[in-house]
């Protein structure tokens, strides 16, 4: 089983709707979680994160994560054709070290 | 702006060659990393240095080595190139390993082995 699971798409959706893109993991230690996001031919970029339970909001995006179900979340709201890319959630330990583990990603495909 | 640069955007090597794929990073950033991106596999972590001359080996390292002479320099050698090794292969690097250890990439090298 690989630590961080996420559904590889693709998803396609019309303009302006929401999206809710999801990803499990199955070690407790992870502390920090994380949605980087990669337009074609470029490389991943970090989106957004959060420190353990709750969500955070940014403009459109909220990035959620319920530990007690180790189930992570980011929803777009009025999802623009610029969202259009692939998200990648990954999660690492409140530890030193440097392993951070990706998930596959998920392609978003948003059309106008 | 942290930039993180690549060699070669698109690479296309015979099978047995020696590939060398180098990176950059402008930002004094401690520790560097060496992933492949597949379909359906995600970012598989090959290498990753913390330190001038220190590497660690990731999930993938066979058929891999690295070397790391320079802070900001951190190259990924294919000893003897297969088929198989055919991928997209990203650097990173990031500031420190603690908290979100937030990685900057580079735009990925795209090499194919015929």
């Amino acid at each position: 089983q690989k630590e961080v699971e996420q559904d590889p798409g693709p998803l396609s959706v019309p303009e302006g709707a929401i999206v809710s893109l999801n990803c499990t993991y199955s070690n407790s230690a992870f502390q920090y979680f994380m949605w980087y996001r990669q337009y074609s031919r470029k490389g991943p970029e970090l989106l957004m994160y959060t420190y353990s339970s709750g969500n955070k909001e940014d403009g459109r995006f909220t990035a959620q994560v319920d530990k007690s179900s180790k189930y992570i979340s980011l929803f777009i709201r009025d999802s623009q054709p610029s969202d259009s890319a692939t998200y990648l959630c990954a999660s690492r330990p409140n530890t030193g070290g440097f392993k951070t583990i990706f998930g596959a990603g998920t392609r978003l495909f948003v059309k106008a | 702006d942290v930039k993180v640069t690549q060699s070669s955007r698109y690479l296309v090597k015979r099978t047995g060659e020696k590939v060398f794929l180098e990176c950059v990073q402008d930002m004094d950033h401690e520790n560097m990393f060496w992933y492949r991106q597949d379909p359906g596999l995600g970012l598989r972590l090959i290498y990753f240095s913390y330190d001038v001359k220190m590497k660690e080996k990731g999930d993938i390292p066979e058929g891999y080595s690295v070397s790391r002479e320079k802070k900001e320099r951190f190259s990924l050698i294919l000893e003897s190139a297969s088929t198989n090794q055919t991928s997209m292969y990203l650097c990173a690097s990031s500031l420190m390993g603690v908290g979100t250890d937030t990685q900057y990439f580079g735009p990925g090298t795209r090499l194919t082995v015929l």
